[in-house]
């Protein structure tokens, strides 16, 4: 089946460093990504959609210049968090749309834990 | 906008009892699917089992299965025979089918299910 690679499982990072998550789709290409954010025991808030070759869309209280997101190519998107602080200490996961699995449910990354200090 | 509403923020059942969670949303759509994803303590989002809302039929995956209410706008998860490894948080997602301006998921805030042994 379909798999996204994401990577780090986890990240310690110091306050006022840039941190990149990165998320691959192995075995199909990713038309879209989505990036989640997601406090303990909460659901899964949209922070933006990317799709290949273009700009992503933000999510309304989303800052743009923090949270950057790059989908350079069918298979691959980032998320930088930059000047991160530990208010920006989160699990951070992906899910990618197959184009050719369009009713089928998103594949998900297996998250990114991240701990500003 | 759809909103998705799961009323149970916790659940417990007996192993190998039958537990049923709850879910409704609000859409002025037509078609559209319905999703219940699993997020165990790995936190690795799977997906049980999805609805297209244009199928009558109630779609059913072993031992999960949903009782969709299309006029209700209701969509039910029953988990059979419940196993130790069921015990996780339970989301409920709503998704545009294709060619839809909106490919996002809206996720309901999730129930968690604890199973005893």
């Amino acid at each position: 089946g379909a798999v996204v690679s994401q990577h780090p499982s986890w990240v310690i990072c110091k306050s006022g460093t840039s941190v990149k998550i990165e998320c691959r789709s192995l075995d199909f290409q990713a038309t879209t990504m989505f990036w989640y954010r997601q406090f303990p025991k909460q659901s899964l808030m949209l922070m933006a959609t990317s799709n290949e070759g273009s700009k992503a869309t933000y999510e309304q209280g989303v800052e743009k210049d923090k949270f950057l997101i790059n989908h350079a190519s069918l298979t691959l998107s980032t998320l930088t968090v930059t000047s991160a602080h530990p208010e920006d200490s989160s699990f951070y996961i992906c899910s990618a749309r197959d184009r050719r699995r369009s009713g089928d449910g998103y594949t998900f990354g297996s998250g990114t834990r991240l701990t500003v200090v | 906008a759809q909103t998705v509403t799961q009323s149970q923020p916790e659940m417990s059942v007996q192993e190998a009892e039958t537990v049923t969670l709850s879910c409704t949303y609000d859409t002025s759509e037509s078609d559209y699917y319905l999703f219940w994803y699993k997020q165990p303590p790995s936190r690795q989002m799977i997906l049980v089992i999805r609805q297209e809302a244009y199928k009558q039929q109630n779609a059913t995956e072993n031992r999960f299965s949903v009782n969709f209410q299309k006029a209700a706008k209701s969509f039910s998860l029953k988990i059979s025979d419940s196993q130790l490894g069921d015990a996780a948080m339970y989301f409920c997602a709503y998704r545009t089918p294709p060619g839809g301006s909106n490919y996002k998921l809206t996720f309901g805030k999730g129930t968690l299910l604890t199973v005893n042994p």
